[in-house]
């Protein structure tokens, strides 16, 4: 049973055209995680959300945006794409922050190509 | 220099051979995660661990606390075992995860 779920698995979009990825849990975890990951390079955490509460990291562009509607769903938007956030991104649940042993569940990520 | 180092970047064995990956890292944690990630992008949760060592079938991960250092073996490699295999730490400062950059095996049949 899918647990973590990203739509759509490929993405292309244009040049300085908005774009949003979506997210689905069936964990009904707390946490949800955006990570991108460019090629040969390891996953880089954009922000996460511990509930409603939205962390965005210190070096994230404003041009990457984040929605959680509900418990289930977060959407990562971002307003206009560059040639350089082509990149996968990937999604990841826990079912909490902080504990020593919070173990993380990835999605399939979705591949995003600007062109 | 990163705070989670893996070695060797790359690898390549024939099938049946003992794998072994290595991991340091120079910050405190709180736990250490073995991820396996496949050609196409999914990334699956191997083993997290905070001391000692845990099996799951073929795989075999340790964790050396006062060294700073985990490994990662497969024992009876096989093809479909040909993945990214990524070192990632719990930092206990601010819980947040650091990721190593990955190990790329590829088994020959």
């Amino acid at each position: 049973d899918a647990m973590v779920i990203q739509n759509p698995r490929y993405q292309v979009t244009q040049f300085g055209k908005p774009v949003t990825l979506s997210c689905s849990q069936t964990l009904n975890h707390n946490v949800m995680y955006w990570y991108q990951q460019k090629s040969s390079q390891a996953p880089k955490l954009l922000f996460h959300y511990y509930d409603k509460d939205f962390n965005n990291e210190a070096d994230t562009p404003d041009n990457f945006q984040s929605r959680r509607p509900n418990t289930s769903f977060c959407f990562l938007d971002i307003r206009s794409p560059g040639l350089g956030d082509a990149a996968m991104y990937l999604c990841a649940t826990s079912r909490d922050w902080g504990l020593a042993r919070n173990e993380q569940f990835f999605g399939p990520g979705t591949r995003l190509t600007v062109l | 220099k990163n705070e989670v180092e893996q070695s060797p970047q790359n690898l390549t064995a024939q099938e049946g051979e003992f794998i072994t990956i290595n991991c340091s890292y120079s910050v405190g944690i709180s736990a250490l995660h073995w991820l396996q990630q496949h050609p196409g992008g999914g990334i699956v949760s191997l083993f997290m661990l905070s001391s000692g060592k845990k099996k799951h079938g073929r795989l075999i991960a340790t964790i050396n606390i006062q060294e700073k250092h985990s490994s990662l073996h497969i024992t009876a490699s096989h093809p479909r075992d040909s993945a990214v295999y990524i070192c990632a730490v719990r930092s206990d400062r601010d819980d947040k995860i650091i990721f190593g950059k990955g190990t790329r095996l590829h088994i020959l049949p």
